[in-house]
């Protein structure tokens, strides 16, 4: 089993430009959650994606969007870049969706963003 | 409302010696409690979790965690560090039964070990 995976490993970008960052779950999983994680700081949620369709948001601009296939796997696209949107973006699926109690996540080791 | 503050952005402790890392937290609702361990270029990793059974939690790699209600505290321990400990702690909190839009990370502690 190889976890979860992530694409690119390293990014760098303009400002003004756009990105697509795409995640492949954990076999079995068919839940994935994106999350962005600034430098010193802990992750924050942006989406969840289950059954092909945006289930949860924080609190993110509509820059940033996604999508799932139905194989599950799923990308993160950030449009307009701006400078403080240089993270790690870290991917995390699990099983079963939003119902019920907290289902485990299992995390990628991320993409690392830099906007200049 | 909820929130998570980790009491030490840094740790440093000698091999051998015992961890402990400070978790407060603010939930208003009963809360599940997970501590994550990140390793440099690796994702997180689940340590272990708190979801209203016994307080005392036992992890992976040997750490534990006590949730004290009355002090609204998680602490993450181990009596015995090893250099492979050396990671990013994040402790988090999130409503008993709920999903992935109100998990709450905290800022994490960076934990050293001294040969």
């Amino acid at each position: 089993d190889a976890g979860v995976t992530q694409s690119p490993t390293h990014l760098i970008k303009t400002r003004g430009q756009q990105v697509t960052l795409r995640c492949s779950p954990k076999s079995g999983h068919d839940t994935v959650s994106w999350y962005q994680q600034a430098l010193g700081q802990g992750p924050q949620f942006i989406f969840q994606y289950y059954e092909e369709e945006e289930r949860q948001r924080g609190n993110f601009p509509d820059r940033f969007s996604g999508h799932q296939f139905p194989n599950y796997s799923s990308e993160l696209n950030v449009n307009a870049l701006l400078l403080g949107d240089s993270a790690l973006y870290l991917c995390a699926s699990s099983r079963g969706g939003v119902q019920g109690s907290y289902n485990e996540q299992f995390f990628g080791p991320g993409t690392r963003l830099t906007v200049l | 409302a909820q929130s998570v503050t980790q009491l030490d952005s840094h740790v440093s402790v000698s091999e051998g010696t015992p961890v402990l890392l400070r978790c407060n937290y603010s939930s208003s609702y009963s809360p599940s409690l997970f501590w994550y361990v990140q390793h440099p270029n690796k994702g997180l990793q689940l340590l272990l979790k708190y979801t209203s059974a016994a307080t005392l939690v036992k992890g992976i790699n040997g750490f534990e965690a006590e949730f004290k209600k009355s002090e609204t505290s998680f602490h993450l321990t181990k009596p015995s560090a090893h250099m492979s400990d050396a990671a990013e702690y994040f402790c988090v909190v999130s409503p008993l039964y709920s999903s992935a839009s109100k998990i709450i990370f905290g800022s994490g502690t960076r934990l050293s070990i001294r040969p």
